[in-house]
Order: C-alpha cells, then sequence, then structure tokens
C-alpha cells in the first residue's frame, strides 16, 4: 500500500519567516495530495489540497507544491503567525479520499 | 456545518473489557472512518464504511471490528482491550466528490490500565 513520509518531525520558526514541510509518497498512481492542520486539543482541518494534474496551488499565505516525478510535495507557509503554530499532516490517496494515507505530522511551532 | 459527534471524550477501560467508541454524523455521508492517532505515527486508518452494514478494513484492523446499522452512526469495537490500544481515536465522514474535506470528531482519548 501507499507510504507517506513527512519531515521534518518538529520544525521552529520566527514570526514572519516562512516555514517548509515536506513528504514523499511510495505509489506512483497517488493522485490527491492535502494537508490537514490540527491545532492543539482540536480536530484536523483541511487546509489546502492538491491534485496530481497541478504543480503548485495557493491560498493567501499557504501553498502547496507537488513533483510528481520525484513523488513529493511540500507545504508553504509565508509570514508566519503565532495561530499558525499547529501540528501539520500531509496525506495521499488514489483518486479518493476514502482512503486516505497520513504522513507522521511537523509540529509547527511559530515564536514571537 | 457538519457535526461528527463522538460519545466520549476520554474513557479508562481495564485490560480485556469490551470498549465501544461510538461516532454519529449528522449530514448523510456515506463514507464514515475510524482513526488511531499515535504521537509520531500520525492518523491511521483502522476501518471504514462507505454505506450501511458495509465496512473494509484500514492498515491496522488487529483488534478492532465496527458495525455499521444505521448511515448516521459507525461505531468502533474492541473486544478485548489491551494497553497497547491506548490511544487517541477520531471518527470521520466523508461527502462526495472524492476529493471534499475528511470532517473530524473532537477524538475520543482511550485508556486501557
Amino acid at each position: 500500500g501507499e507510504n507517506v513520509e513527512q519531515h521534518p518531525s518538529t520544525l521552529s520558526v520566527q514570526e514572519g519567516d516562512s516555514a517548509v514541510i515536506k513528504c514523499t509518497y511510495s505509489d506512483s498512481a497517488s493522485n490527491y495530495f492535502p494537508w490537514y492542520k490540527q491545532e492543539l486539543g482540536k480536530r484536523p482541518q483541511l487546509i489546502i489540497d492538491i491534485r496530481s494534474n497541478v504543480g503548485e496551488k495557493k491560498d493567501q499565505r499557504i501553498a502547496v507544491t507537488l513533483n510528481k516525478t520525484a513523488k513529493h510535495f511540500s507545504l508553504h507557509i509565508t509570514e508566519t503567525q503565532p495561530e499558525d503554530s499547529a501540528v501539520y499532516f500531509c496525506a495521499a490517496s488514489i483518486g479518493s479520499a476514502r482512503q486516505l494515507t497520513f504522513g507522521s505530522g511537523t509540529q509547527l511551532t511559530v515564536l514571537p | 456545518d457538519v457535526k461528527v459527534t463522538q460519545s466520549s471524550r476520554y474513557l479508562v477501560k481495564r485490560t480485556g473489557e469490551k470498549v465501544f467508541l461510538e461516532c454519529v454524523q449528522d449530514m448523510d455521508h456515506e463514507n464514515m472512518f475510524w482513526y488511531r492517532q499515535d504521537p509520531g505515527l500520525g492518523l491511521r486508518l483502522i476501518y471504514f464504511s462507505y454505506d450501511v452494514k458495509m465496512k473494509e478494513k484500514g492498515d491496522i484492523p488487529e483488534g478492532y471490528s465496527v458495525s455499521r446499522e444505521k448511515k448516521e452512526r459507525f461505531s468502533l469495537i474492541l473486544e478485548s482491550a489491551s494497553t497497547n490500544q491506548t490511544s487517541m481515536y477520531l471518527c470521520a465522514s466523508l461527502a462526495p466528490p472524492w476529493n471534499s474535506p475528511l470532517h473530524f470528531g473532537n477524538g475520543t482519548r482511550l485508556t486501557v490500565t
């Protein structure tokens, strides 16, 4: 089955700096790549996703890039703010969110 | 707004007990999921269901079973709880289309002593 590796496991940045979280996947048939954010004590929520026919997608301060050849995708957060502090999970699936495989998570801490 | 409700926020059970974790969603979603969340391991899929009385094994089904008698309710069952099943359990539901977001419940923190 699919295997998703996520790095780093922890990331600390100064407020205003950029943060990058990287994921690799194993199954070249995967074509849907969402990112979920989980604030402390809360449920995970989708923040952005990308399909395999797209190389990059942006939504205000967050962006996701996908390299199908290398089988990796990344989350980019610019101008980080304290409220960006959370655990971020990448995920991959073949054709449907019904069978998402998640990465191990990245604890992002934005330092004031 | 979609609401996914897990019956218990915290649960403490003894080894060998039969444990039921209940999940209810209010949006008539066909697909429902049970995930287990452990530090450093992310979210791992235990079981999912795409229709009433239908179930599919996820990545870590051993030691668990599920029940879906009604569309809105998906139950996770630990037939004989063990200490290695101490974890955070998250229920989720999904509506079409296929790239819609998962809607998670608040989670049940289960401790098996």
